[in-house]
Order: C-alpha cells, then sequence, then structure tokens
C-alpha cells in the first residue's frame, strides 16, 4: 500500500532563511505527488504537484520541489522564508489507476521566527 | 464566493446525538470526498464518491455514513457520534480529464470542527 511520510512533525527557520521540508513516499510504481498548505483556520491549497516530466517542480509563493525516484522523495523547498509561509504543510501521493486517492502525510507544521 | 463550502464551520456536540456535516460545490466537478484531520496523522479518507450513484468506503468509514445529493452535494453522517470522532473535518472536489493520467487536483473546503463531548 501507499504511504507517506513527514519525518519532520515541526520546523522553526528564521524569516529570510532558506527552507526545506522533507517527504518520502512508498509506492510501487511512479506516483503522483502533491504539496499543500494549511494556513491557519483555512483549508488546504495546492502549492505544486508532479505528474510526470521536469522532475524540478515550480509552484506558487515561491516554492518548488524536486522528485528524487531513487531517493523516493518529494522534498519541498524555499529559498527565504517569509513571515506568512508559517502554516502546516501536507505532502500527498495518488495513485495512477483506479481510484482517485490521496494518502497524506503527517504534515509539518513551520514557525518563522523574526 | 467560495467554490466548496461546508456547513456548520463549528459544531459542539454530545455522545450518542446524530449529527449532519455538508458540503456543496459549484466547480462542476463529479468526484467528492470527506477526510478526517488529527493532530500528527495528516488527512485520512473516510468516503468519496465519484458521481451521484457511486459512493465508496475510504479507510475510515466505521461510524460514518455520507449521501450524495446531487452532483454538488456530499454529505456526512455521524449516526451516534463518539468522543473519539472529534476532529477536523475536509470536504474535497476533483474533475476528471483524460490525458493527464486518471489523477486530478482536489479542491479542499474550509473545514468543520467537530467536537463530541
Amino acid at each position: 500500500a501507499q504511504s507517506v511520510t513527514q519525518p519532520d512533525i515541526h520546523i522553526t527557520v528564521s524569516e529570510g532563511a532558506s527552507l526545506e521540508l522533507r517527504c518520502n513516499y512508498s509506492y510501487g510504481a511512479t506516483p503522483y505527488l502533491f504539496w499543500y498548505v494549511q494556513s491557519p483556520g483555512q483549508g488546504l491549497q495546492l502549492l505544486l504537484k508532479y505528474f510526470s516530466g521536469d522532475t524540478l517542480v515550480q509552484g506558487i509563493k515561491g516554492f518548488e520541489a524536486e522528485f528524487k525516484r531513487s531517493q523516493s522523495s518529494f522534498n519541498l523547498r524555499k529559498p527565504s522564508v517569509h513571515w506568512s509561509d508559517a502554516a502546516e504543510y501536507f505532502c500527498a501521493v495518488g495513485r495512477i489507476q483506479g481510484a482517485q486517492k490521496l494518502v497524506f502525510g503527517q504534515g509539518t507544521r513551520l514557525t518563522i521566527n523574526p | 464566493d467560495a467554490d466548496v463550502t461546508q456547513t456548520p464551520r463549528n459544531r459542539i456536540t454530545k455522545t450518542g446525538k446524530r449529527i449532519m456535516l455538508e458540503c456543496s460545490q459549484t466547480k462542476g466537478h463529479d468526484r467528492m470526498y470527506w477526510y478526517r484531520q488529527d493532530p500528527g496523522l495528516g488527512l485520512r479518507l473516510i468516503y468519496y464518491s465519484f458521481d451521484v450513484k457511486d459512493i465508496n468506503k475510504g479507510e475510515i468509514s466505521d461510524g460514518y455514513s455520507v449521501s450524495r445529493q446531487a452532483q454538488a452535494k456530499f454529505s456526512l453522517s455521524l449516526e451516534s457520534a463518539i468522543p473519539n470522532q472529534t476532529a477536523l473535518y475536509f470536504c474535497a472536489t476533483s474533475d476528471f480529464i483524460q490525458g493527464q493520467g486518471s489523477y486530478n487536483e482536489q479542491f479542499f473546503g474550509p473545514g468543520t470542527r467537530l467536537t463530541v463531548l
């Protein structure tokens, strides 16, 4: 069965610093991969997605993620974080065939220090 | 106006009560989903529906039921609420477009915070 692991439950970075959030997945074939962000009191918003092609994908709000098949990873990065990036981030994997379902990681809560 | 709406946004109820959470969408999507979010567990799928005649159980459907009243409406019911159903509940929708595999982005509502005392 497919699964997603986000090893870091909580990360704190200073405003202006770079950010990397880790995501590892378990899946038998090429997965569809997503990063969502949940701001306090809000629903989930899609940051970016990977289906195929270029393994470095660009998303909204200056985020990017790189798919590394050899490491079963899809880490999210941002070169310089802003206070407004404080939120919870979820990585998710989806099946290619059959049921269109997402499996989510546990989430990483990001705190920004001024 | 929001594309995916959920009512109520907050609800406090007592053990044993019947509760219905409602979801409506104006995106014209056929596929709708119900998730629950618990701290440290991420989002887990309760039920999903690919059209008004298609209802499927997700990974944690026990204690829940759903109704797809129309393409735009998908309700989640707790027949007899219990405290461990206290959680944040999300509805989501997605479209299906050939040529992108069988996978498309899911769009989420703002969530319903349910507390069962």
